[in-house]
């Protein structure tokens, strides 16, 4: 059974830089038929996919444009987990945040399967 | 973007009566792998999304039979065949097909 337990401060000042971490168990992070996402919800944006980081032979990261000049998401293989960074918030970045591993195989892409418990983050001086 | 967009946003329902979400998206999400990437979740108040349904008909393990997803192209539809109570939330349709991932605003379901 896969689980995935997110931590990180649910309180970040403007332009101070948000980070999240996901840990992983039941599955690693540098797995050949998955990739580790960070998703966000609030009442203004709903669900909004921000970005991934994944294992084919080597490391890629793909990020959603909404957010591609602040976010950086890393693996840890070390721990399995990995995390998020985003840069310059604002209290439009106000949402809670999940990380969500999503699965894929040669039948094609199934989207994301287990979700971590989801992180309130509050922008707020 | 492709942007999903679901009907109803707000659906009342009886116990053990059937409901319908529909989604609709602004492109075909016909995959050139011959793939289509229509996924259904179900939300309940202060939980995840749960997912239910993956391309487009295929229900998830654990799911109930009285699930079920349809539809093709830009078309969708998750159905309940009799609505329980533990039905009640929001449910959520998303693609896969187009860069980046979108989801729908949602359904909320309640009982009447």
């Amino acid at each position: 059974q896969v689980q995935l337990q997110q931590s990180g401060p649910g309180l970040v000042k403007p332009a101070q830089t948000l980070s999240l971490t996901c840990a992983i168990s039941g599955d690693s992070v540098s797995s050949n038929s998955a990739a580790w996402n960070w998703i966000r919800q609030s009442p203004s944006r709903g669900l909004e996919w921000l970005g991934r980081t994944f294992y084919r032979s080597k490391w890629y990261n793909e990020y959603a444009d909404s957010v591609k000049s602040r976010i950086t998401i890393n693996p840890d293989t070390s721990k399995n987990q990995f995390s998020l960074q985003l840069n310059s918030v604002t209290p439009e970045d106000t949402a809670v945040y999940y990380c969500a591993r999503e699965q894929s195989d040669s039948s094609g892409w199934y989207g994301p399967d287990y979700w971590g418990q989801g992180t309130l983050v509050t922008v707020s001086s | 973007d492709v942007v999903m967009t679901q009907s109803p946003l707000s659906l009342p329902v009886t116990l053990g009566q059937p409901a319908s979400i529909s989604c609709r998206s602004s492109q075909s999400l016909v995959h050139s792998d011959g793939n289509t990437y229509l996924n259904w979740f179900h939300q309940r108040p202060g939980q995840s999304p749960r997912r239910l349904i993956y391309k487009v008909s295929n229900r998830d393990s654990g799911v109930p039979d009285r699930f079920s997803g349809s539809g093709s192209g830009t078309d969708f539809t998750l159905k309940i065949s009799r609505v329980e109570a533990e039905d009640v939330g929001v449910y959520y349709c998303m693609q896969g097909t187009h860069w980046s991932w979108t989801f729908g605003q949602g359904t909320k379901v309640e009982i009447k």
